[in-house]
């Protein structure tokens, strides 16, 4: 089947330390790939995607890679800021457009 | 640009109660979706129509859940009647035809079942 797997846990880090969150993907056939953002008492809001293979999605100082051959699609930033405290949430595609989501993974940031 | 609107944002009702949720799309947006998200884990797809007509309803519990979208626009989603597993934060989300990945999410409603 189309399932997405993240690491377990939230994710407390200080503010400009580096951010990664394994995600690693199970599909038929050649999904896209996304990254959705939650924000505390907000809806889920696109972060970033990837289309095909060894394609980079990035946007707001956040990048994931598509990796075919591991199957994942890790999230990384640089430098994190309190404002990134949030849910995040890894997704595929399959079928007619729809979305198969992990489970997310809670961040935050202390000053 | 307006986002998608739901409401209530919070519902508490007791177990065999019915509920109903209700969802506007963003103004163009053909596709629209209801999701269920249970505490600690991602949204899990529950109906998928295109305009007015369902495209994808297989996860939907159909002997207590109903869903429907009259004029291809607002929608509205049933409970009936309801158990304490269907406690939950229900989202509804729409997306354009030719770009349905990019889903906008509405903030969902937190359903309580006691």
């Amino acid at each position: 089947g189309n399932s997405v797997t993240q690491m377990e846990g939230p994710v407390t880090l200080s503010e400009e330390a580096f951010l990664t969150i394994n995600c690693t993907y199970t599909a038929t056939g050649y999904p896209s790939l996304f990254w959705y953002v939650q924000y505390p008492g907000e809806g889920l809001q696109l972060l970033l995607k990837a289309t095909k293979a060894d394609d980079k999605g990035s946007n707001k100082g956040f990048e994931a890679t598509y990796r075919k051959e591991t199957t994942s699609f890790h999230l990384e930033k640089g430098s994190v800021q309190v404002s990134d405290s949030a849910v995040y949430f890894c997704a595929l595609s399959y079928g007619n457009n729809r979305l198969a989501f992990g489970k997310g993974n809670q961040v935050v940031v202390i000053p | 640009e307006a986002g998608v609107a739901q409401s209530p944002r919070y519902k508490i009702i007791e177990k065999r109660q019915s509920v109903a949720f209700w969802c506007n799309p963003i103004s163009g947006h053909a596709t629209l979706y209801w999701y269920q998200q249970i505490l600690g884990q991602g949204p899990k797809l529950l109906i998928q129509f295109q305009n007015n007509g369902v495209v994808d309803d297989s996860q939907l519990p159909k002997d207590r859940f109903s869903a429907e979208r009259l004029k291809g626009v607002d929608s509205t989603l049933k409970i009936q009647p309801a158990k304490l597993e269907d406690s939950a934060v229900y989202l509804c989300a729409s997306s354009l035809s030719d770009r349905a990945y990019e889903q906008y999410f509405g903030p969902g409603t937190r359903l309580t079942v006691t």
